[in-house]
């Protein structure tokens, strides 16, 4: 599978939007970019996915650029209940693969 | 609602006594896994299921085993636990061992081996 890269913590203002970027530099056609957060030891939490378009949701949006080797997670208005790590992993359509979540972003939203 | 339960939600052992930390998910869910979390470490996949009977090793299987005999079941079976298994579980499960589906996880098992 496909290794991500992610910077190890990020800061963010509240109200502002937060950027998280993920470099997926080996992905393959068939892999999809999947976010999750982990908000302290709680179970993670699903973001959003994508392929090969731009996503949008209630939660974020994803922006996959067009050689598909990186992406970045947008919180349009990050708020204090944001500050989380956030996970980037790719995952296979399809086959048998161990699923690799990494050490993710903590991304900490100051007053 | 729509859920993996996950229990004990804690536990505190001695090495060598078995355990078993039990997952159940309600959504019908073919693919279920386990994962630990360590710090600095991240999450790190122990052992998957694909379906009934069938169950694969994730990147640290060792020390630990699984079985998949109904759907919505998948208990993770410490046969004789040691201080390096002391550690924060997951379960997960999702509705295809596929790309375009989304993992449901439960809210985390903490378990201390003395």
């Amino acid at each position: 599978d496909a290794k991500t890269t992610q910077p190890t913590s990020m800061d963010c203002a509240e109200g502002r939007a937060a950027n998280l970027p993920c470099n997926h530099s080996t992905i393959s056609g068939n892999e999809y970019v999947y976010w999750y957060r982990q908000i302290h030891s709680q179970g993670p939490q699903y973001i959003i996915h994508g392929l090969k378009n731009n996503e949008t949701n209630e939660m974020a949006s994803l922006i996959i650029t067009e050689d598909r080797k990186s992406s970045t997670l947008i919180l349009p208005h990050a708020t204090l209940r944001d500050t989380a790590v956030y996970y980037c992993i790719v995952r296979p359509h399809t086959g048998r693969r161990a699923l690799t979540f990494g050490s993710g972003t903590r991304l900490q939203v100051q007053p | 609602e729509a859920q993996v339960t996950q229990n004990p939600r804690y536990l505190i052992t001695v090495t060598g006594k078995k355990l078993t930390v039990t997952c159940s998910q309600n959504m019908n869910h073919e693919y279920m896994s386990w994962y630990r979390q360590d710090p600095g470490l991240g999450l790190r996949q122990i052992y998957y299921s694909m379906n009934v009977e069938v169950t694969d090793k994730g990147d640290v299987p060792e020390g630990y085993k699984v079985s998949r005999k109904e759907k919505r079941n998948f208990p993770l079976i410490l046969e004789s636990p040691s201080p390096n298994q002391t550690s924060l579980y997951f379960c997960a499960s999702s509705l295809w061992e596929s790309g375009a589906n989304v993992l449901t996880f439960g809210a985390g098992s903490r378990l201390t081996v003395l």
